[in-house]
Formats: structure tokens, sequence, C-alpha cells
């Protein structure tokens, strides 16, 4: 059964610090996408990958937020240093794109890492 | 403004129930438009994605339509069952690849036997 895994499922750290989260995109997908949710916002867009190339990162905060896909099989967001206002689910969620001809493309959310910075 | 509006924000309803989830947008330009089901602790899992020349698509006991001159979309879920109680949310998508979407914020489900 193929699904999206992501690391930590929870974490905890302190104002200041730096937080990696990780995601394992399902084997063959060629998009990564990470979401923010939080109750006031519900979902916000992050960032956008493409066979690896970041293609669209306008939703992040680029003075404290990094993504990267060091392979096909992993997708990190970094942030450094964290906030208490960065608090929130992130969700990375993979698809496959099959090209401009294609209706639409799913999209398959994993579990998410709650984060909370005291 | 691109937006998606979801109504009601909270719904209760006893199991074995119909019920209906509203969803309006504004946004241009339109691709297509997608229900996930999320619960509680979970990611949100795809029920239906509509493009701009479908009005109905069904999943199971989940029918959504779609009427893109009003802007307006409709998930009714038949037959209620408990593991129906979730987050419907309601997502635009503004461009085929999925990078432009408008989520609405959601209404909040809970089935009660």
């Amino acid at each position: 059964d193929a699904r999206v895994t992501q690391t930590p499922r929870d974490k905890v750290t302190e104002m200041g610090q730096e937080v990696t989260m990780r995601c394992q995109p399902i084997l063959g997908h060629n998009t990564v996408f990470w979401y923010r949710q939080t109750m006031m916002q519900g979902l916000e867009l992050l960032a956008y990958f493409r066979n690896r190339a970041p293609l669209d990162d306008s939703g992040m905060p680029k003075d404290r937020f990094s993504a990267e896909m060091p392979d096909a099989t992993l997708a990190t967001l970094k942030i450094q240093p964290s906030e208490p206002r960065d608090s929130a689910v992130y969700f990375c969620a993979s698809g496959l794109a099959l090209g401009q001809g294609s209706a639409y493309n799913e999209q398959f959310f994993g579990p998410g890492t709650r984060l909370t910075v005291l | 403004k691109n937006q998606v509006e979801q109504s009601p924000q909270s719904l209760i309803i006893l199991e074995g129930k119909n019920c209906t989830l509203q969803c309006n947008y504004t946004v241009s330009p339109f691709s297509n438009l997608r229900w996930y089901k999320q619960d509680t602790g979970r990611g949100p899992v795809s029920l239906t994605i509509m493009t701009f020349s479908e009005n109905t698509k069904s999943n199971g006991r989940y029918t959504a339509t779609l009427d893109a001159d009003t802007k307006q979309s409709s998930l009714h879920i038949t037959a209620s069952q408990l593991s129906d109680s979730a987050s419907y949310i309601c997502v635009v998508s503004a461009n085929q690849a999925g990078t432009a979407l408008i989520f609405g914020k959601g209404t909040t489900l809970s089935v009660s036997s």
C-alpha cells in the first residue's frame, strides 16, 4: 500500500531552534508539495517541486524557511530559526504530473508533522 | 480576489441521515474543483475531482456537483455513517498542475448514533 510518509509526527521545540521535517513521497511520483495547516488559515501551499526542482516557493517565508529534495525519495522542509507563529501541522503531498495534456493531477497527502514552537 | 467559501462551518447529523455541504468560489481562471475528506490527526484524502465540463461525480456514498456558471459546488453524503465524521475541504485549482490551489476552511461534520 503506497503512501507518503513524514517524520517526525510530532515536534516540540523552543523558539530559535532549527527544525527539519522530512517526507518520503510515493515511489514513482514526480511532484512534491509542502503545505501548512492552522486553525485560522486552513491549508496553505508553501512550496512545490517537480522532478526534484523547486518550481514555486512563493508561499514560504524565505528568510527562515527552506525546502529541498536531495534525492527522489526525500524532501525536507527546514525552519531556522523557528518562531511560535510557525506552530502548525505541516503536510507533504506527492503526485504524478503527466504533462500539459493532463486534465488534473491528483495529490496524495502524508499524515503530517505537528510542530509546536514554545 | 480568489476565494473559496464553505458552508456550514459545522454540522451535526444522526447516523443514517443525508446531508449536503456547500462550496462557493470566486477563482479565475478555473481548472478543477476538488473535495477532500480529512479525519482528525490525518492528512486530507481526495474524494472527487471535477473539471469545467463535469457537473456531477460520485465516489460511493459521496456525490459532488459543480455548477461552473454560478461557481457553486456541493457534496452530498447519503446514508451517513459514524466514519463520515471529519472535515470536508473544498479546493479550487487555478491551473492543471495543481500548484495554484485555493482552499476553503472546511466544514466539520459530526455523525452521531
